[in-house]
């Protein structure tokens, strides 16, 4: 069975600080693992994904994540926020050997305060 | 703008109704995906046709249904509509049958009242 846990509903960092948002997935074979960001009345927009390639996975608006087979982790991070990282970030995980169906988090609400 | 094309952007109707959301892939994509987004069940996958054929289906309810056509195009049909249907219904597409990481639309916002 594939499932994905994000930790913290809610997270609030200063402009310029990290931003590290937390997802451990769980998976009966090898995953996939994607970043999604959804904005305000939009739709989501993939930031990164790991396909088995690299375990350091960098994505668009200097966002990265890491895959840690081990801690069974793909967290996301950004060395500095910005105002307009404020959106829904949303991790999911896809059986490598489908591809054909994502199971989602519940997602991160991430505010940037000025 | 992601290329796959939703509408309409907003839907109110009434319990006991039948409405019908329809999507345009990105050109070249031949699977189309439909999701479901609410408060209380977050993200849930519906639904998958790839070049007309369904191709996986997750937790989509015997009240709703859906086509992909020979142009492409989706649509997504639900009836006997109840309040809890009121979501966001996101369509997604991707250039084949087991791709990685798929293009969302802006999705359609339907409420039952």
């Amino acid at each position: 069975a594939q499932s994905v846990t994000q930790l913290g509903s809610h997270v609030s960092v200063s402009e310029g600080a990290l931003v590290l948002l937390r997802c451990n997935y769980s998976s009966s074979v090898p995953p996939y693992l994607f970043w999604y960001v959804q904005y305000p009345n939009q739709g989501l927009q993939l930031l990164l994904k790991y396909t088995s390639a690299a375990t350091l996975v960098k994505g668009i608006n200097g966002f990265e994540a890491e895959f840690k087979k081990s801690e069974t982790s793909f967290h996301l991070t950004k060395p500095s926020a910005h105002m307009s990282d404020a959106a829904e970030y949303f991790c999911a995980v896809s059986p490598a050997n489908t591809g054909n169906q994502f199971y989602f988090g519940t997602g991160t609400s991430l505010t940037v305060i000025p | 703008d992601s290329g796959v094309t939703q509408t309409p952007k907003h839907l109110i109707t009434a319990t006991g109704q039948r409405v019908t959301l329809r999507c345009s892939p990105r050109s070249g994509d031949l699977s189309v995906y439909w999701y479901q987004q609410s408060l209380d069940q977050g993200l849930q996958f519906l639904i998958q046709y790839y070049n007309g054929e369904e191709r996986a289906k997750g937790n989509i309810l015997e009240r709703f249904s859906a086509q992909q056509f020979p142009d492409l195009h989706s649509e997504l049909n639900l009836s006997s509509l109840e309040l809890g249907d009121s979501a966001l219904y996101f369509c997604a597409s991707s250039p084949n049958r087991d791709s990685y990481g798929y293009t969302f639309g802006s999705g359609t916002r339907l409420t039952v009242v």
